[in-house]
């Protein structure tokens, strides 16, 4: 079946550990996509990538860092100096933006907790 | 800047009556797409629907129904005889395209409870 894998779906992390959701997709779409999402704040754009070795940051980038060394895979690692990376993270993917058809499709997610 | 608006955090109704959940947006682009997705508990975001700025025509699938208004700059979403499936948390969001479509910009959502 098509479609975008997170994993894990439930994740505790230490205080100062560093840590990495993965996100893998089988529909060639080139566009990849981290949102996280808190309680009454909707979706907030943490990283994107368009295109293999290229990723922008988004509108919470600190304590978070991407690679994209593959079309269909792009993790994300919530580092250390994240201060509050308690969350619900979701990870998207669309074809690529210039085309018309621009919805993106979701992952189920990753709940992070620190301890 | 995008913007994305909706104000109305909870809604609760009882099964079989109508809702609208409103989505007041907000951009400088002439082309632009808006769209609805659907959170059920499981967490997953689930695409309804996505209209460009060229076609502001209505449109009806089943239950669902939405209003594309650009003098109000308003897609509201009209959900008839409501179910208690069709408790969740649904957002709108925005994507500018006039260079180039933008990761979409979600509004923070409207969670709605169907009671039985």
């Amino acid at each position: 079946d098509g479609g975008i894998t997170q994993s894990p779906k439930y994740l505790f992390r230490k205080e100062g550990q560093n840590v990495t959701l993965s996100c893998e997709q089988n529909l060639n779409h080139d566009a990849m996509y981290w949102y996280r999402q808190d309680p009454g704040q909707g979706l907030r754009l943490i990283y994107y990538s368009q295109i293999v070795n290229d990723f922008q940051k988004g509108d919470i980038a600190e304590g978070y860092s991407v690679s994209r060394e593959k079309k269909e895979s792009f993790p994300l690692t919530v580092t250390s100096a994240q201060k509050n990376p308690t969350a619900f993270y979701l990870c998207a993917s669309s074809i690529f933006p210039g085309l018309r058809n621009t919805e993106a499709f979701f992952g189920q997610g990753t709940r992070l907790t620190v301890v | 800047a995008q913007k994305v608006t909706q104000a109305q955090t909870e809604i609760s109704v009882v099964e079989k009556e109508d809702v609208t959940l409103d989505c007041v947006y907000e951009t400088r682009d002439t082309t632009y797409y808006l769209f609805w997705y659907k959170q059920p508990p499981s967490g997953e975001l689930v695409f309804l629907i996505r209209r460009n700025s060229f076609d502001e025509q209505n449109e009806i699938s089943g239950r669902y129904s939405w209003n594309f208004q650009k003098s109000t700059s308003s897609f509201n979403f009209t959900i008839t005889a409501s179910q208690v499936v069709d408790s969740a948390v649904y957002f709108c969001a925005l994507s500018e395209a006039n260079s180039g479509n933008t990761p979409l910009v979600f509004g923070k959502g409207t969670r709605l409870s169907v009671i039985a």
